[in-house]
């Protein structure tokens, strides 16, 4: 079955810089592209960006745009999301999702990991 | 940028009866080439990620109750559980994937009364 092993929690000063993992089993990492996905507490979800596979060329949300970058490693199934200059509004919970399509995204989710919590204080 | 939109935040219940969640999107997420609607609805329980439970629209994700049903096209999209149980207290949010980025409702909490 499809499996996304997020690492663990993390506590950064405002400033720093957070780069979370997420490994991926139970299919053939190459066939679907893969996402992050972010939750505030007590809040909604938001969409970070996504990553092919396959080339490694990631699009991301304009919010994000210069502070975040995804990236792979094909060898290990393994997905990164590093985000820089941290602030308290960053602190959040942190998914790696898997896309449903095949060879394609659709960007509806099917499969997440379960989540790393990342908290921004001084 | 689509802007969804839900409503009610929330909604209190009783067992065994019917739950209805509304979802409206800032602009058509029906792609004429296909006749689909490019809208998710996820289940979120306290602690879990999102589970999905529908996908364009109104198809079941497998192993989803038939409890819960989706209809709607266009702009205005709706979630039923036709009889409310324990398990399906949770937030519910709608998605578009219409278009980049995907962005989803604000959530709508789900209560037993």
């Amino acid at each position: 079955q499809v499996r996304l092993v997020q690492s663990g929690a993390e506590v950064k000063k405002p400033g720093a810089s957070v780069k979370v993992s997420c490994k991926a089993s139970g299919y053939t990492f190459r066939e679907f592209y893969m996402h992050w996905v972010r939750q505030a507490p007590g809040q909604g979800l938001e969409w970070m960006g996504i990553i092919n596979p396959i080339g490694g060329s990631a699009t991301y949300a304009q919010q994000f745009q210069g502070r975040l970058t995804v990236t792979r490693d094909t060898s290990t199934s393994t997905v990164y999301m590093e985000l820089r200059n941290l602030s308290s509004e960053d602190t959040a919970l942190y998914y790696c999702v898997r896309d449903s399509g095949y060879g394609e995204y659709l960007m509806y989710f099917r499969h997440w990991g379960e989540g790393t919590q990342v908290t921004v204080s001084s | 940028d689509i802007v969804m939109t839900q409503s009610p935040d929330s909604l209190t219940v009783s067992l065994g009866e019917r739950a209805t969640i509304n979802c409206k999107s800032s602009q058509s997420v029906l792609y004429s080439s296909n006749n689909k609607n490019y809208l998710g609805w996820y289940q979120q329980k306290p602690g879990h990620p999102p589970k999905l439970l529908l996908y364009w629209a109104s198809t079941r994700e497998s192993g989803v109750p038939d409890r819960f049903s989706g209809s709607g096209s266009g702009t205005d999209f709706t979630l039923t559980i036709s009889s409310l149980q324990a398990e399906d207290v949770a937030v519910y949010y709608c998605q578009q994937y219409y278009t980049t980025p995907p962005t989803f409702g604000q959530g709508t909490k789900v209560e037993v009364k």
